[in-house]
C-alpha cells in the first residue's frame, strides 16, 4: 500500500465550477502537506502548503487538512480553463516528499 | 535568478549506454533533491544533498545510479548501463534550510527515453 493515495481521475468540469481534490495518507509522521500543479512536460509548481489541521485560503484555492482522518483536500473555486493541469498532493517527512499519483483536471470553457 | 535549471530537457539513448544529467539549483539554496517521475505517477524521491554532502539515498537508487554535488552548487545524476525501465522524467528540486516552510522549487525535468 502506498503512503499517499490520490484518485487519478480524470476530472472534467465546466468553467466556473468548484473543483474538489483529495488525498489520504497512512504515515502520521508527515509534517507538511502540500499541493502542486503540474502542466504537461513541466516540473511541479507549489500551490499551497500547510502543517496543521484546518483550512488555508489563497485566492481561489482552499486547502484542508484533517490529521485525525489522515485526509487532505484542495478546492478550486470559480475554475478557469487555465486551471487545467495535473494536481499532485505531497507530504513531507525528514526533507523527503511523498507524492500522490496526481489528478488530471480539465476545465471546459 | 531563473529558478532551477535542468539540462538536457530530453535525452534519447540506447539501452546499455551511460547518461548524465545536470541540475543548477537556485543559487541561495543549500539543499538539492533528485526525484523520478514515470507516466501517470507522482514523483518518487531518489536522493538529496545538503551542500556537497549526500545525506540520503532511496532504495530506488540502484548501483547503476550515482549523484554528485562536488562544490555544493550544481549536481549531476549519472545512470550507467541504462535499461528500458529507466525511461522517466528526472526532476531536480532545491530548497533552503533558512526560512519557514517547505520551499521546494522544482526544475522542468530531464525526460529520458531508453530505446
Amino acid at each position: 500500500q502506498k503512503e499517499v493515495e490520490q484518485d487519478p481521475g480524470p476530472l472534467s468540469v465546466p468553467e466556473g465550477a468548484i473543483v474538489s481534490l483529495n488525498c489520504t495518507y497512512s504515515n502520521s509522521a508527515f509534517q507538511y502537506f502540500m499541493w502542486y500543479r503540474q502542466y504537461s512536460r513541466k516540473g511541479p509548481e507549489l500551490l499551497m502548503y500547510t502543517y496543521s489541521s484546518g483550512n488555508k485560503e489563497d485566492g481561489r484555492f482552499t486547502a484542508q487538512v484533517d490529521k485525525s482522518s489522515k485526509y487532505i483536500s484542495l478546492f478550486i473555486r470559480d475554475s478557469q480553463p487555465s486551471d487545467s493541469a495535473t494536481y499532485l498532493c505531497a507530504m513531507e517527512r525528514d526533507y523527503k516528499l511523498s507524492f500522490g499519483a496526481g489528478t488530471t483536471v480539465t476545465v471546459r470553457a | 535568478d531563473t529558478g532551477v535549471s535542468q539540462n538536457p530537457r530530453h535525452k534519447i539513448t540506447k539501452r546499455g549506454q551511460n547518461v548524465t544529467f545536470r541540475c543548477d539549483p537556485i543559487s541561495e539554496h543549500n539543499r538539492l533533491y533528485w526525484y523520478r517521475q514515470t507516466l501517470g505517477q507522482g514523483p518518487e524521491f531518489l536522493t538529496y544533498f545538503q551542500n556537497e554532502a549526500q545525506l540520503e539515498k532511496s532504495r530506488l537508487l540502484s548501483d547503476r545510479f550515482s549523484a554528485e554535488r562536488p562544490k555544493g552548487s550544481f549536481s549531476t545524476l549519472e545512470i550507467q548501463r541504462t535499461e528500458q525501465g529507466d525511461s522517466a522524467m528526472y526532476l531536480c528540486a532545491s530548497s533552503s534550510t533558512l526560512g519557514q516552510g517547505p520551499g521546494y522549487t522544482f526544475g522542468s525535468g530531464t525526460r529520458l527515453t531508453v530505446v
